[in-house]
């Protein structure tokens, strides 16, 4: 059902580094920016990359973000086990309305 | 710091209408943003329901847009969902959030589950 389509899962030892895509088309990432969000098991998701690559205050730099025409990228170095989450992208649709990814769920092996 | 938290109804029947409010502290409504719900079904991905800015305008969700009805009280620094004619499908946790263009959905509450059963 979502416009944006990630992997199901991505997994890496600790101190590793994995990377999550998210594809959508010139409707929503092609032309707005992109948001990646991380949901510890049983809480609210937290906002981790806002403008394509920007890290708000307190996320750290081991997170990064990126974009390129209609794909974005979260990754996300040196893997520690309080990584393990799932995680999502997120950017404004031209129908009007804000999409989520399908959500990656990141296993630290 | 901004805070946001959800209150109404844990389980509601079907057919009948879904309402929450979410109080926002810490923030003015009536100083920007776009204020939203969104959705999760248990075990599922996030779902984005519908925003309000605080001049009135909304947006929602297509696939929703003929069951919802987002609505802001400036006065209580607080805006409402409601989501008509429920099927178990509805059951979800619901979250209220604060969206910026730039800024993306930044703050969260934190969340309340909601079960639609008879």
């Amino acid at each position: 059902q979502s416009v944006l389509t990630q992997p199901p899962s991505v997994s890496a030892a600790p101190g590793q580094k994995v990377t999550i895509s998210c594809s959508g088309s010139s409707s929503n990432i092609g032309n707005n920016y992109v948001s990646w969000y991380q949901q510890l098991p049983g809480t609210a998701p937290k906002l981790l990359i806002y403008d394509n690559n920007k890290r708000p205050s307190g996320i750290p730099d081991r997170f990064s973000g990126s974009k390129s025409g209609t794909s974005a990228t979260l990754g996300i170095t040196g893997l520690q086990t309080g990584d393990e989450a799932d995680y999502y992208c997120g950017t404004w649709d031209s129908s009007l309305s804000y999409v989520f990814g399908t959500g990656t769920k990141v296993t630290v092996l | 710091q901004v805070q946001l938290q959800e209150s109404g109804p844990g389980l509601v029947k079907p057919s009948e209408t879904l309402s929450l409010t979410c109080a926002v502290s810490g923030y003015s409504i009536s100083s920007g943003y776009y204020w939203g719900w969104i959705r999760q079904p248990p075990g599922k991905g996030l779902e984005w329901i519908g925003s309000i800015y605080h001049s009135g305008s909304t947006y929602y969700n297509p696939s929703l847009k003929s069951r919802v009805t987002i609505s802001v009280d400036t006065s209580k620094n607080q805006f409402s969902l409601k989501l008509s004619s429920v099927t178990a499908a509805d059951t979800a946790v619901y979250y209220c959030a604060r969206r910026g263009i730039l800024t993306g959905v930044d703050y969260w509450g934190q969340g309340t589950l909601v079960t639609v059963s008879s």
